[in-house]
C-alpha cells in the first residue's frame, strides 16, 4: 500500500519567515492533495497537484509536485499568525475507488 | 451550501453501547466516506461510497457499519463501543470519484 511521509514531523518559525513541508510517497503519485487543519477542526482544501512539474500558487502558498522524486513541497512565504495548524497530503492509489492515504501532518507553530 | 455536516460534535459512550455518527452533504456528491484520526496513527479510512445503495471497506472497518440509502446521507454506525474506537472521525465528499475531498468538522468520540 502507499504511504506518505511528511518532513518535518514539527515546525517552529519566527512570523515573516519563509519555511517548506514535503511529502514523499513510497509510490508512485497519481495526484497529491494538501489540507490544514486547525487544532480540534476539519480539514481544509488548499491545493490539488496532478501533473509532474505542476506548482499551484494561493495567496502565500506554493504546492509543487516532482513526479519523478514522488514527492511534494509546500512552501509559505512571509508566514503568519493565521499559518498555524496541522498541514497533511494526501494521494490517491493506483487503482480502486478508496480513499486518500494520508502523511501524519506537520505541525507548524508560528512565533510573533 | 452547508458543505458537510456532522452530528454530534461531541459524544462519550460507555463500552458495549452502540451509536450512529451522522453525515450529511448538500452538494449532491456521488463519492462519501469516513476517516478516524489518531495521534501518531494519521487519518484512515474507514468506509467509503461511491453512490447511492454502494458502500465498501476502507483499510480499518472492523467495529463500523455503514449504509447509503440516498445521496446525500451516510451514517457510520458503531455496534458494540469499544475504548480503541475513540478517536476523531471524520465524513468527507467528493463530487466523483477520485476527486477533491471536502471534509466535515469532525466528531470526538470517546469511549469509557
Amino acid at each position: 500500500s502507499q504511504e506518505l511521509e511528511q518532513s518535518p514531523q514539527s515546525l517552529i518559525v519566527q512570523e515573516g519567515k519563509n519555511l517548506t513541508i514535503n511529502c514523499t510517497s513510497s509510490k508512485t503519485l497519481y495526484g497529491l492533495y494538501w489540507y490544514k487543519q486547525k487544532y480540534g477542526e476539519g480539514l481544509i482544501f488548499l491545493m490539488m497537484l496532478q501533473k509532474g512539474g505542476e506548482e499551484k500558487s494561493h495567496e502565500k502558498i506554493t504546492a509543487k509536485l516532482d513526479e519523478k522524486k514522488q514527492q511534494s513541497s509546500l512552501h509559505i512565504t512571509a508566514s503568519q499568525p493565521s499559518h498555524a495548524g496541522i498541514y497533511l497530503c494526501g494521494a490517491h492509489g493506483r487503482g480502486g475507488a478508496d480513499g486518500l492515504t494520508f502523511g501524519k501532518g506537520t505541525h507548524l507553530i508560528i512565533q510573533p | 451550501n452547508a458543505g458537510v455536516t456532522q452530528t454530534p460534535k461531541f459524544q462519550v459512550l460507555k463500552t458495549g453501547q452502540s451509536m450512529t455518527l451522522q453525515c450529511a452533504q448538500d452538494m449532491n456528491h456521488e463519492y462519501m466516506s469516513w476517516y478516524r484520526q489518531d495521534p501518531g496513527m494519521g487519518l484512515r479510512l474507514i468506509h467509503y461510497s461511491v453512490g447511492a445503495g454502494i458502500t465498501d471497506q476502507g483499510e480499518v472497518p472492523n467495529g463500523y457499519n455503514v449504509s447509503r440509502s440516498t445521496t446525500e446521507d451516510f451514517p457510520l454506525r458503531l455496534l458494540s463501543a469499544a475504548p480503541s474506537q475513540t478517536s476523531v472521525y471524520f465524513c468527507a465528499s467528493s463530487p466523483i470519484l477520485r476527486d477533491t475531498q471536502y471534509f466535515g468538522p469532525g466528531t470526538r468520540l470517546t469511549v469509557l
